[in-house]
């Protein structure tokens, strides 16, 4: 597809499982973002990947988040031991090689945890 | 590391009435991008202003950069009903510790009343 794929588009688990939460990007794009947004809040950053570059990691919340990104493309986000606060939209991005630019969105995968 | 924040965090206007969100940035920048989300949807790119006091214009959307570099603002003429969401101000700084990486201010939450 044209756009910023993001799977599962909704994912309801139990407190203690891990998730895994899947971004296509747009093909081309090198540089690749997620986001965590709870309802009616801004944007969390959590983990940026540009093309060959060691991820900046700075924005994850705990050590059960880790994300990697495997041939330059899609990545996974992977959250082990969820709890209720990992509650949220988690919003994939991505951009062309060159820095700062635009930045295009998935549609999210709202994550519950029971 | 470089923060933008963005001000006020609500604003409820009659439909009609103008709106302005701003945006400061703790460093300058060698951009600054603008995203509107709509309820229920994820970002969506608006605009980028990458000179010193630069000023854009989208139909009943003014955007400006500040002559510093390091503020910005939208203001968006006789709101309408369709203006309705979040809209979020994203700074980029090529100097910065992690290239190509955009920081986002934490939103203005924008409604309309009718």
């Amino acid at each position: 597809g044209a756009g910023v794929s993001q799977s599962p588009s909704n994912k309801v688990t139990e407190k203690g499982k891990d998730v895994e939460l899947r971004c296509d990007p747009i093909s081309g794009h090198t540089a690749l973002y997620w986001y965590r947004q709870s309802l009616g809040q801004g944007l969390e950053f959590l983990i940026y990947f540009q093309g060959n570059s060691a991820p900046d990691k700075s924005g994850l919340p705990s050590d059960r988040f880790s994300a990697e990104r495997t041939g330059g493309s899609v990545s996974t986000l992977t959250i082990q031991r969820t709890q209720q606060e990992d509650s949220a939209v988690y919003l994939c991005a991505s951009s062309q090689v060159t820095g700062g630019q635009p930045q295009h969105f998935g549609d999210g995968t709202r994550l519950s945890i029971l | 590391g470089q923060q933008v924040m963005q001000i006020p965090q609500y604003q409820h206007v009659q439909e009609g009435e103008d709106f302005t969100t701003y945006c400061n940035s703790s460093t300058t920048l060698s951009n600054i991008q603008w995203y509107k989300q709509r309820p229920g949807g994820h970002p969506v790119f608006l605009i980028q202003l990458v000179k010193s006091g630069e000023v854009k214009k989208q139909k009943r959307l003014t955007f400006q950069f500040g002559e510093a570099k390091k503020n910005s603002s939208l203001h968006i003429t006789a709101t309408q009903t369709t203006d309705v969401g979040t809209y979020f101000c994203a700074g980029f700084n090529a100097g910065g510790t992690s290239y190509g990486k955009l920081t986002f201010g934490q939103g203005t939450i924008l409604t309309v009343h009718p």
